[in-house]
């Protein structure tokens, strides 16, 4: 299963741009870039995913390097409810597992 | 959409009873997922269904557990014979398609005494 990392936490202010970077040097040519997040005493919740091309969506929007090496979830602005782990994956094009790693902790100021 | 809907929210049970965690997907989807959560181990994938048919249960952990799929809209996880260290929150995902997002149930957190 290819591998991704990401920083354990990060911080924000209230009403500013994040960027939640994802490094996964091993991805194949198939492996779709999935995010989900996870708020406090919930289940994962979807955000995105993507293949090649840039996505967007009500919720945020997926960068993805030209060499798929990396990708970089973009929360537009900010808000106190965006506190959560995130999790960036790759979903397997031949198992179609999807494997969490261990995310980041977003947390955000107001 | 009632969303991916598992039952019972709570579970609490002495050392060698037997639990069943239950769950609905997503009317529609074919991909069932049994995901397990623990503070140590962060989320794990216990064993996934396409079409009702167990494709991998590599992340099963013991003989103890087993999980069916009888029909496209149940699912079930068992523990047999239950021991603390199974103390965790369990949650169901479904799909739509192999590459499609997972939704994601609320969860059934486990308490084993």
């Amino acid at each position: 299963d290819a591998k991704t990392t990401q920083p354990n936490s990060m911080e924000s202010n209230e009403e500013e741009p994040v960027h939640l970077p994802c490094n996964h040097s091993t991805i194949s040519g198939t492996d779709y870039i999935h995010w989900y997040r996870q708020l406090p005493s919930q289940g994962p919740e979807y955000v995105i995913h993507g293949l090649t091309s840039n996505v967007n969506n009500r919720m945020a929007s997926l960068a993805i390097a030209e060499d798929r090496k990396s990708s970089t979830l973009i929360l537009h602005r900010a808000t106190l409810r965006d506190a959560a782990v995130y999790y960036c994956i790759l979903r397997d094009y031949d198992t179609d597992k999807l494997i969490f790693g261990t995310g980041t902790r977003l947390q955000v100021f107001p | 959409d009632a969303g991916v809907i598992q039952s019972p929210r709570h579970e609490v049970t002495e050392m060698g009873q037997e639990v069943t965690l239950r769950c609905k997907p997503i009317s529609g989807h074919d991909y069932l997922f049994w995901y397990r959560q623990t503070m140590m181990r962060g989320l794990e994938l216990l064993i996934y269904f396409n079409n009702n048919v167990p494709i991998d249960d590599s992340g099963m952990p013991e003989d103890r557990f087993s999980a069916k799929m009888p029909n496209a809209s149940f699912s079930t996880l068992k523990i047999q014979p239950s021991e603390p260290r199974d103390s965790a929150v369990y949650f169901c995902a479904s799909s739509l398609g192999g590459v499609g997002a997972l939704h994601f149930g609320n969860g059934t957190r486990l308490t084993v005494t």
